[in-house]
């Protein structure tokens, strides 16, 4: 089982918006890192540290954090975001890296 | 161009051994911190293993201490993972995957590059 706890499943009607939550003790002292996964794909980092987003991601895609959760927050969301969202922290300790157990989005 | 390219992956039976390999390219590859993350067909991601950008220092999940071993060649830009003692449970696609930061001192958690992985099954 994983100590990073995540929504199994969330849907969103095209062009809403929607918030994935991640929580875990970790994250009181670490930031989160969230992937995207399509069916048959490698994952692709989505956003890191406080609210960094990588190259080529879009600006509909936000991150925050306060106390033990994380939130992925997509604004406006578009049928290309469906997919499987994971979120990632280093342990308490600092000698483990965590996963959530993956959030399905689903865009209506 | 930039990418992570894993091999080594095929069919062993319950107490035997393989060794992966990511070949990388496109970066420099002494400068960041690397991973395995595995995931078992319709599950989650796992974190197994990191080793520091520098081959200094290894760290791995519980499940595998003892099992498995990290290393990595920076004259070849390659990662290594050794796994011995294999377990039906370890049955997974295996990425291998980079660290965000450039020589990180403590060990990254956000990785913005991932092979397109390699299966390992252990079955008899």
């Amino acid at each position: 089982s994983s100590e990073l706890t995540q929504d199994p499943a969330v849907s969103v009607a095209l062009g809403q918006t929607v918030r994935i939550t991640c929580q875990g003790d970790s994250l009181r002292s670490n930031y989160a890192s969230w992937y995207q996964q399509k069916a048959g794909q490698a994952p692709v980092l989505v956003m890191y540290g406080k609210n960094n987003r990588p190259s080529g991601i879009p600006d509909r895609i936000s991150g925050s954090s306060s106390g033990s959760t994380a939130s992925l927050t997509i604004t406006g969301a578009q049928a290309e975001d469906e997919a499987e969202y994971y979120c990632n922290s280093r342990s308490s300790s600092g000698t483990q890296v965590l996963f959530g157990g993956g959030t399905k989005l689903t865009v209506l | 161009q930039v990418q992570l390219l894993e091999s080594g992956g095929g069919v062993v039976q319950p107490g035997g051994s393989l060794r992966l390999s990511c070949a990388a390219s496109g970066f420099i590859f002494n400068n960041y911190g690397m991973h395995w993350v595995r995931q078992a067909p319709g599950k989650e991601l796992e974190w197994v293993g990191f080793s520091r950008f520098d081959g200094s220092k290894e760290s791995y999940r519980d499940s595998v201490k003892g099992r498995f071993t990290l290393s990595r060649d920076n004259s070849k830009n390659t990662l290594f993972l050794q796994m011995n003692s294999l377990r039906a449970e370890d049955t997974a696609v295996y990425y291998c995957v980079k660290d965000v930061q450039v020589a990180p001192t403590a060990m990254g958690f956000a990785y913005d590059l991932w092979g397109q992985g390699t299966v390992v099954i252990v079955s008899s």
